[in-house]
């Protein structure tokens, strides 16, 4: 059962235009919502995050939306650059609990 | 050192094997997390401690896979009767334990577990 998916495995950009990221989830007792950005034999690292109280969160160039009517979350990346290349990661939490992640993303930002 | 350090990065073992992974989480935080990642797939959770006892080891996937924290720092997964299944990318996180713990979890570079 997954409970986070996200259903575009790779997306590919060109370099200043926007990257939009998807993640759906299916646990209404989700609270929290992370994004995490993974290069090649590198863990993942913590990127942005939004509480379940609010619908928008933004940091420099990526903004976080929730839409919880719709258990949707989405990441923008704005302007993209290529150095955003990776595998991005869509994470889901309840209160303090485990993370549980999506299949990932791998975005290309190409010149 | 300043981040997650895992140990080895490669592990290759024969099919029926005893493994054990090492995570050295950053000084001072009291959360640590195993998840495995496999190919194509996000990290999978296994276990998660808070200082040197199991919080919630729901993620075990049986009784082959245990995991230690004796003095509430470094842990160690143990894996008995490799499988070939086994193979994946043991990810380990550490974070302060406080607040909105899985904000502030860093992630190690991982070990890459083959099983042949």
């Amino acid at each position: 059962d997954q409970q986070v998916k996200q259903n575009s495995p790779s997306l590919s950009v060109q370099e200043g235009r926007i990257s939009i990221l998807n993640c759906d989830y299916t646990n209404s007792m989700f609270d929290y919502f992370l994004w995490y950005k993974k290069y090649p034999a590198e863990g993942p690292t913590f990127l942005i995050s939004i509480s379940s109280i609010k619908d928008k969160n933004e940091d420099g160039r990526f903004t976080v939306f929730l839409n919880k009517s719709a258990k949707h979350l989405s990441l923008h990346i704005v302007p993209s650059q290529p150095g955003d290349s990776a595998v991005y990661f869509c994470a889901a939490a309840r209160n303090t609990d485990k993370l549980i992640f999506g299949t990932g993303t791998r975005l290309q930002v190409f010149p | 050192g300043a981040g997650v350090s895992q140990t080895p990065s490669n592990k290759v073992t024969e099919k029926g094997k005893y493994v054990e992974l090492r995570c050295d989480p950053i000084s001072g935080h009291t959360a640590l997390y195993w998840y495995r990642q496999s190919l194509g797939q996000g990290p999978e959770f296994l276990i998660y401690f808070q200082g040197t006892g199991a919080a919630d080891d729901s993620g075990l996937p049986n009784d082959r896979f245990f995991a230690v924290r004796p003095e509430g720092s470094v842990s160690t997964l143990k894996i008995q009767r490799t499988e070939r299944g086994d193979s994946a990318v043991y990810l380990c996180a550490s974070s302060t334990g406080q607040g909105v713990m899985n904000t502030e979890a860093f992630f190690g570079q991982g070990t890459r577990l083959t099983v042949v």
